[in-house]
């Protein structure tokens, strides 16, 4: 079975310091990986994914993720961070093999930017 | 190129009523998931559709939850008899028929679904 944990349930930062969502996961063979933003009362909008390369993935309004393999983590991160910003992050994992397409989500960060 | 779609935004039902949820997936998309996402939780998984198939239902509840996606028109999710636990934000993604690598999910902006 894959699961995700996203040990911070809040992240509070001043607007213009560097930000970090933290995430790790357990997944059976190699890990597709993925960072969606919620904004209130909205869907969620795809950030980034890491499926195979390098290990700093580039993403949407500047995020990008460290994947590393030996702590089985995938965290966030952002240099300067917007009040805009601040919304619900859900990390994800999905295993590269088999069939299954199913993403499976951590239980999200509130991010809250600080002006 | 919209995106998925979703309707109604919200949904309000008495106990006991059928609640109808709707998708319509991103152009060129033939692959449907369905989330649902309990208050202050995340995701969970529940469906996932190709046109007039049915690949993977291992997150639907067994009783009064069922899913389909037609030949024409849109996925549908439909919940039968509804309790007050129903009470959730339901989401729809669509993705391409590309391989695994490739494949991102996109989200629609859900249907919440408030049960009286």
């Amino acid at each position: 079975a894959q699961s995700v944990a996203q040990p911070e349930d809040q992240v509070n930062v001043a607007e213009g310091n560097p930000l970090t969502v933290k995430c790790t996961y357990s997944v059976s063979g190699n890990p597709y990986l993925f960072w969606y933003v919620q904004y209130p009362n909205r869907g969620l909008q795809f950030l980034l994914k890491y499926i195979t390369g390098d290990n700093l993935v580039k993403g949407s309004y500047g995020f990008e993720a460290e994947f590393n393999k030996s702590q089985t983590s995938f965290h966030l991160k952002k240099p300067s961070a917007l009040v805009s910003d601040s919304a619900l992050y859900f990390c994800a994992v999905r295993a590269s093999s088999g069939s299954a397409r199913q993403l499976t989500f951590g239980s999200g960060t509130q991010l809250t930017v600080l002006p | 190129n919209a995106g998925v779609m979703q309707n109604p935004r919200h949904l309000v039902r008495r106990r006991g009523q059928e609640a109808r949820l709707r998708c319509s997936p991103m152009k060129g998309h033939s692959h449907v998931y369905w989330y649902r996402q309990l208050p202050e939780e995340g995701l969970k998984f529940m469906v996932y559709l190709q046109k007039e198939n049915i690949i993977d239902e291992s997150g639907m509840p067994k009783e009064r939850f069922s899913a389909e996606f037609p030949k024409e028109g849109p996925s549908i999710l439909r919940i039968q008899q509804v309790v007050r636990g129903d009470s959730a934000a339901y989401f729809c993604a669509s993705s391409t028929v590309a391989s695994p690598s490739t494949d991102t999910q996109y989200f629609g902006p859900g249907t919440r679904l408030t049960v009286l």
